[in-house]
C-alpha cells in the first residue's frame, strides 16, 4: 500500500509554480521521498528524490519539513507539457537492499493557458 | 529517453494465448522491475529481479512468470491471458550501488487481450 497522501487534483496557470503537496506521516529513517510524474500512458518519469534535505534540479525543488512528515514539490515555472499525473513515493534505497516504487493515486496536475 | 528498452510496443493476442515481453535495463543495471498499469488499477508492482535472483513479489498472478538473463535483460511471460490482462507492462532498472538510487522507466508494451 502506498505511504503516502496526496490531493487527487490540482490546477496551475501557465508560467506560474506549481506547489504539489505530499503527506509521509510514518516515513522511516532510512527511507527518500521519491518524485515520479505520468504524461498521459508514457513510462512514469524521475523527478527528483530526496531524505532530508532540500533537493533541486533542472526539473523541479523537493521541500522536505524538517519532520520529514510532508514535502511539497515545486515546478518553477509550469507549461502546457507538465500537465501530467504526480507521484509522491517513499522508499528504502539502500544499496543492493532496495525496494520497489509502490504507487498510490497520485496528483493529476493540469496546466492552464 | 531514459535507457531502458521494451519490445514490443504494441502486441495484440487472443485469449488463452502466451506472451513474452522483453526489456533491456539501462547499461549495467543490475535490478529489473516489472509492473502492469490497467485503467482501473493503476500502476502495480509485479516482480522484483536483481543480477538474476527474485528479489520481491507484489501483485504477479501465477499465470505470470519473469526471469532475468545473465546479460541482464529480463523477460516477463503471461500465459491463458484473459481479456482482463489488458494492460500497459512496464520495465524498469536501477543500479545497485549509491544510497537513494534511481529507478528509471522504459515506454511500455502495451498488450491487448481480444
Amino acid at each position: 500500500d502506498a505511504k503516502t497522501t496526496q490531493p487527487p487534483s490540482m490546477d496551475c496557470a501557465e508560467g506560474r509554480a506549481a506547489n504539489l503537496p505530499c503527506n509521509h506521516s510514518t516515513i522511516s529513517g532510512n527511507e527518500y521521498v521519491y518524485w515520479y510524474r505520468q504524461i498521459h500512458s508514457q513510462g512514469p518519469q524521475y523527478i527528483i528524490h530526496g531524505l532530508k534535505n532540500n533537493e533541486t534540479n533542472e526539473m523541479a525543488s523537493l521541500i522536505i519539513t524538517e519532520d520529514r512528515k510532508s514535502s511539497t514539490l515545486i515546478l518553477p515555472h509550469a507549461t502546457l507539457r507538465d500537465t501530467a499525473v504526480y507521484y509522491c513515493i517513499v522508499r528504502v534505497a539502500i544499496g543492493s537492499g532496495n525496494t520497489p516504487l509502490v504507487f498510490g493515486k497520485g496528483t493529476r496536475l493540469s496546466v492552464i493557458a | 529517453d531514459s535507457g531502458v528498452t521494451q519490445t514490443p510496443k504494441h502486441l495484440i493476442t487472443a485469449t488463452g494465448q502466451r506472451v513474452t515481453l522483453r526489456c533491456s535495463p539501462r547499461s549495467g543495471d543490475l535490478s529489473v522491475y516489472w509492473y502492469q498499469q490497467s485503467l482501473d488499477q493503476g500502476l502495480q508492482f509485479l516482480i522484483h529481479y536483481y543480477n538474476g535472483e527474485e528479489r520481491a513479489k507484489g501483485n504477479i498472478l501465477e499465470r505470470f512468470s519473469a526471469q532475468q538473463f545473465p546479460d541482464l535483460h529480463s523477460e516477463l511471460n503471461l500465459s491463458s491471458l484473459e481479456l482482463g490482462d489488458s494492460a500497459l507492462y512496464f520495465c524498469a532498472s536501477s543500479s545497485r550501488t549509491g544510497a537513494g538510487n534511481t529507478i528509471y522507466f522504459g515506454e511500455g508494451s502495451w498488450l491487448t487481450v481480444v
